[in-house]
């Protein structure tokens, strides 16, 4: 059982360039989330998902797309990167948050260098 | 605005000492409120979750404070060991619709110093 896992696990982009990173969960979660972490700042999500094929935007959703065609992936794109998409990416992947023991689970995070 | 705002910012203690960790939220509607750890390179995770009737909840050396009226919360950890050096995250915990959205504070980065 490993939870959730990410990958890559550290990327170093030039600005315009493209790349896509890949989240897998093993606990049959319906949910899953994208956010990323600056210094100074809370996590902020991105995107997320209620279930397979469906995503949502979250609170900082410009620049970035994603996709959920199974239900244990949720891949998170850069289209065309810029230096303000520096930071680290954590995915997440939870029950329903109505359920009595809601709780999201993350995964160790993608470290993103963009030049 | 729904906000989480966290103090100190950083804290540098000695092993053994207890420290205390502040939180104050602004969420609506309220339903519970979090503590992460989050170890250097590694995701967040969650060390107690309170609802709103709840007072305190222990999890071993770690016990945290909710106070509904005031929309304050507090981390104390007992007897520190080189191992609690992390960041320290209050998350707030709304619904909206048919999710259920987390709303972090900027964290208290702790160091235990031998």
């Amino acid at each position: 059982n490993a939870g959730v896992t990410q990958t890559p696990k550290f990327r170093v982009l030039k600005t315009g360039q493209s790349m896509t990173l890949l989240c897998a969960q093993d606990m049959n979660h319906e949910y899953m989330y994208w956010y990323r972490q600056d210094p100074g700042m809370g996590l902020r999500l991105i995107h997320y998902s209620v279930g397979e094929g469906t995503t949502a935007k979250g609170e900082v959703p410009d620049g970035y797309n994603v996709s959920r065609l199974k239900k244990q992936n949720f891949l998170l794109g850069l289209e065309s990167a810029a230096p303000s998409q520096t930071s680290v990416y954590f995915c997440a992947s939870s029950y329903h948050p109505r359920t009595a023991t809601y709780e999201q689970y993350f995964g160790p995070g993608t470290r993103l260098t963009v030049t | 605005k729904n906000q989480v705002e966290q103090s100190p910012q950083s804290l540098i203690i000695l092993e053994g000492k207890n420290c205390t960790l502040q939180c104050n939220y602004t969420v609506s509607p309220f339903s519970n409120l979090r503590w992460y750890k989050q170890d250097t390179g590694r995701g967040p995770v969650s060390l107690t979750i309170m609802t709103f009737s709840e007072n305190t909840k222990s999890n071993g050396r770690y016990t945290a404070t909710l106070d509904a009226d005031t929309k304050q919360s507090s981390l104390h950890i007992t007897a520190s060991q080189l191992s609690d050096s992390a960041s320290y995250i209050c998350v707030g915990l709304h619904y909206s619709g048919n999710t259920g959205k987390l709303i972090f504070g900027q964290g208290t980065t702790l160091q235990v110093k031998p």
